[in-house]
């Protein structure tokens, strides 16, 4: 199947400072990509959708300013964690369209703020 | 709006038994149908799908699920679990051209 892959798996940060997690599409191009956010012991929320090309869509109560997606290329998405707090320390998952009926999904990435 | 109800947040079952987790959805019309499993600090694997055509879908690992319009229900099962199918279950749907919505889980304990 397709491969998702995320950069970096893990990372550790002070408070205040910002984090750029990539989402690469491996061996296909995805014109979407979204975002999702999962806390401990709890499901994924989506964050925002990310269209190769436009601004992103984001989802309500989700901070377009703090949470930056770019999506410049049919293979990458950023989301850029910006001043970062505790608060935000979650593990941040990425997934890539093929199809309506096929996505498929990033191994995540655990953000710690200090 | 779409939603998905996992019941169950924590399902425990012998090594051997039969494995059922429960998800039920709401959506104006069929949605497309997943079942993904989530080992430790991993992402989602998808473990099979519903889109048209036969209710009865057939998954890795030995996973099927059963899609019952009339009980808008898409329930997973196993014969009979092993130690490595402990895991993290989502169930999640997507309605035509939308976003995929999760449900909010149930972990799956097999004993010994």
């Amino acid at each position: 199947g397709a491969v998702v892959s995320q950069h970096p798996s893990w990372v550790i940060c002070k408070s205040g400072t910002s984090v750029k997690i990539e989402c690469r599409s491996l061996d296909f191009q995805a014109t979407t990509m979204f975002w999702y956010r999962q806390f401990p012991k709890q499901s994924l929320m989506l964050m925002a959708t990310s269209n190769e090309g436009s601004k992103a869509t984001y989802e309500q109560g989700v901070e377009k300013d703090k949470f930056l997606i770019n999506h410049a290329s049919l293979t990458l998405s950023t989301l850029t964690v910006t001043s970062a707090h505790p608060e935000d320390s979650s593990f941040y998952i990425c997934s890539a369209d093929i199809s309506v009926n096929e996505q498929f999904f990033g191994p995540g990435t655990r953000l710690t703020v200090l | 709006a779409q939603s998905v109800t996992q019941l169950g947040s924590h399902v425990s079952v012998s090594e051997g038994a039969l494995v059922l987790l429960r998800c039920n959805y709401s959506s104006s019309v069929p949605p497309y149908l997943f079942w993904y499993v989530q080992y430790p600090n991993q992402g989602l694997q998808l473990l099979l799908k519903y889109t048209t055509g036969a209710t009865l879908v057939k998954g890795i690992n030995g996973f099927e699920a059963e899609f019952k319009k009339s009980e808008t229900s898409f329930h997973l099962t196993k014969p009979s679990a092993h130690m490595s199918d402990a895991a993290e279950y989502f169930c999640a749907v997507r309605p035509r051209n939308n976003d995929m919505r999760f449900g909010a889980g149930t972990r799956l304990t097999v004993k010994p």
